[in-house]
């Protein structure tokens, strides 16, 4: 079946260290790939997507690249800031109508100033 | 991006007591919406997709006759907890996709706390 793998946190670094959250997949076809991030006390919001291979989604700073080879949507940022502090959700979909988004189980960001 | 609005953003209600909760997207329309719940420190378990018009699938283990969901439109469902216990305070959200769209958006949540 399909599945998301994430880092299990919580993650700490500094302010302006470079992040790498790690995310493998598991899944049948070609699905999509998300970021997700959620503040404390809200809801989900789209950080950033991909939906063929080799694609590269960005926003904020952050960025993810679809790698099929190796099953995985890796998220990065190249410095980071203690507003980045938040649960990071890795997840997949498939374009079929009804099919799910499957999340991973989350990795909370702490980052000092 | 598209806006869903989830209300109410909290709710307290006594034990025993049904709590309804809903879930519009402002802006599209979202053939597709699903209900999920979120435990502190812990990810979001997908209670039941609902297409516009039908009934809703339920995920293995979630009471359909406890979680009521309706989607009576194509910007609308609802989500009832009926006669709630304290068990079931949690942390939950709903998200709506169009039908031609894989992306999802999420509502802001809703914190019931039954006491």
């Amino acid at each position: 079946g399909n599945s998301v793998t994430q880092m299990e946190g919580p993650v700490t670094l500094s302010e302006e260290a470079f992040l790498t959250i790690n995310c493998t997949y598991t899944a049948t076809g070609y699905p999509s790939l998300f970021w997700y991030v959620q503040y404390p006390g809200e809801g989900l919001q789209l950080l950033l997507k991909a939906t063929k291979a080799d694609d590269k989604g960005s926003n904020k700073g952050f960025e993810a690249t679809y790698r099929k080879e190796t099953t995985s949507f890796h998220l990065e940022k190249g410095s980071v800031q203690v507003s980045d502090s938040a649960v990071y959700f890795c997840a997949l979909s498939r374009v079929n109508r009804d099919d799910k988004i499957i999340f991973g189980k989350g990795t909370r960001l702490h980052i000092l100033p | 991006g598209a806006v869903v609005s989830q209300h109410p953003s909290w709710v307290i209600c006594k034990s025993g007591t049904s709590v309804k909760i809903e879930c519009r997207s402002l802006d599209f329309q979202a053939t597709t919406m699903f209900w999920y719940r979120q435990f502190p420190k812990q990810s979001l378990m997908l209670m039941a997709t609902s297409n516009e018009g039908s009934k809703a699938t339920y995920e293995q283990g979630v009471e359909k006759d406890k979680f009521l969901i309706n989607h009576a439109s194509l910007t609308l469902s609802t989500l009832t907890v009926t006669s709630a216990h304290p068990e079931d305070s949690s942390f939950y959200i709903c998200s709506a996709r169009a039908g031609e769209h894989t992306e999802a958006f999420f509502g802001q949540g809703t914190r019931l706390t039954v006491v």
